[in-house]
């Protein structure tokens, strides 16, 4: 089966926090990618990284980093000293077959109080 | 770079009535693109792919004869909802993904609000 799962439905955090949000995959493919896209108020889903299933290297890209482990079958998103424009919903996803669909986790939806 | 438009940004309409929504690729060429829809507080829900100059593929469940897709250029491709109903009301996002752009990354457009009274 092709899954991907985010557990965490809601998360709220105060301002400058480091806030994890959790993504776990499932497939039997040895070729895959992995995605994360946040979708603000306004609803255009923003592409953030994707990542292929032969490079495990972490990523930084400036308060944003991801966590990618082939061994757990996860692929994390930590965002560092949170800000109130980070409030959004993020999916992760999954291009698991070769027919190019994304299958998405079902969201987490991240709350940054001020 | 690799933006997608879509329009109308909302649309209100009546039950009975048609609509269609475009869905272009800016600055890529997109060799296939990609029709969610998504319910309030829920994730996307794949319902068909296309690719440019051949009949679309829809996921199971998805009525072809209500949902008509045309993607007949390498920038443009149309959702028409046909005969709409009030429980079509959702959100409407399309994506696109091809040449020109980090392959196998769809990019997606800002969505369209369906209300149909």
């Amino acid at each position: 089966a092709q899954k991907v799962t985010q557990a965490q439905t809601e998360i709220s955090v105060v301002e400058k926090e480091d806030v994890t949000l959790d993504c776990v995959y499932e497939t039997r493919d040895t070729t895959y990618y992995l995605f994360w896209y946040k979708q603000p108020p306004s609803g255009e889903l923003v592409f953030l990284i994707r990542r292929n299933s032969f490079d495990e290297q972490n990523e930084i890209s400036g308060r944003y980093s991801w966590n990618f482990q082939k061994s757990t079958s996860s692929f994390n998103f930590t965002i560092t000293a949170s800000q109130v424009v980070d409030s959004a919903v993020y999916f992760c996803a999954g291009e698991m077959d070769s027919s190019y669909k994304l299958i998405f986790g079902s969201g987490t939806r991240l709350l940054v109080r001020p | 770079g690799a933006v997608v438009s879509q329009h109308p940004s909302r649309v209100i309409c009546k039950s009975g009535t048609s609509v269609k929504i475009e869905c272009r690729s800016l600055d890529f060429q997109a060799t296939t693109m990609f029709w969610y829809r998504q319910f309030p507080k829920q994730s996307l829900m794949l319902m068909a792919t296309s690719n440019e100059g051949s009949k679309a593929t829809y996921e199971q469940g998805v009525e072809k004869d209500k949902f008509l897709i045309n993607h007949a250029s390498l920038t443009l491709s149309t959702l028409t909802v046909t005969s709409a109903h009030p429980e079509d009301s959702s959100f409407y996002i399309c994506s696109a993904s091809g040449t020109g752009a980090s392959t196998d990354t769809q990019y997606f457009g800002p969505g369209t609000r369906l209300t149909v009274l």
